[in-house]
């Protein structure tokens, strides 16, 4: 398998649920993200870990907690969560994450719905 | 402020003309690069063209090249020879040193190529 895979594609929570994304790179990247698409608005960034080690936490809630075991796999766990944390969460992989140079390469993300 | 604006939420264009999808961007950072993202409604955001501060040509990558105007700090994406297939969402991004190294997307631009 090549490039970003993220599983489940698609997922259906209640608030009380606990549950967890995977993101799986076979790119040999040393950095690796996540995203949340939301609706008209811009992609917003939410974790980036830079060899393993977590770099940004971009102010998110606590109800979202990543995972980084290696370098080809990032978690995303999610509980409690509210209906406005329904959207697309979007995995992304590049090479270090530390020149302007670097692209992000994307998965196909995993549509997250939550009743 | 943002950092990347897309003043055209969507665009059509017949199939086979060329299409000019509008970029503009904000930054103090000497050194930054600017990338498009297309994403076809199965979600995936697939790279296309990267376009670096310093770089004194215009990028392209087949179908696509880059109206860079660094004065007028713009980075259109030109598509020539639609097709059907490129209707999609398409993404503007500008990773610089400013942002904590982080990549900045705009809201994006609706492309539908009509036959």
């Amino acid at each position: 398998e090549t490039g970003v895979t993220q599983t489940p594609r698609h997922l259906v929570m209640g608030m009380t649920n606990k549950k967890s994304l995977k993101c799986e790179q076979h790119l040999g990247h040393n950095a690796m993200y996540w995203y949340k698409q939301s609706a008209k608005k811009p992609l917003e960034l939410m974790f980036v870990y830079n060899f393993k080690e977590q770099t940004e936490n971009n102010s998110v809630p606590s109800r979202f907690s990543p995972e980084c075991p290696n370098s080809s796999h990032l978690f995303l766990h999610l509980h409690t969560l509210q209906p406005e944390d329904s959207a697309l969460y979007l995995c992304a992989s590049s090479q270090d994450g530390l020149d302007s140079r670097d692209t992000q390469y994307f998965g196909p993300g995993t549509r997250l719905t939550v009743l | 402020a943002q950092k990347i604006t897309q003043t055209q939420p969507g665009m059509f264009v017949q199939e086979k003309e060329a299409v000019t999808l509008d970029c503009t961007y904000d930054t103090s950072d000497q050194s930054y690069g600017l990338f498009w993202y297309k994403q076809p409604s199965s979600g995936e955001m697939i790279f296309l063209i990267y376009q670096g501060s310093y770089d004194e040509q215009n990028a392209t990558e087949g179908r696509y090249s880059l109206n860079f105007q660094k004065a007028r700090k713009s980075a259109n994406l030109v598509i020539s020879a639609s097709q059907l297939g490129d209707s999609a969402m398409y993404f503007c991004a500008i990773f610089d040193f400013a942002g904590a190294n982080n990549l900045f997307f705009g809201t994006g631009t609706r492309l539908t190529v009509i036959p």
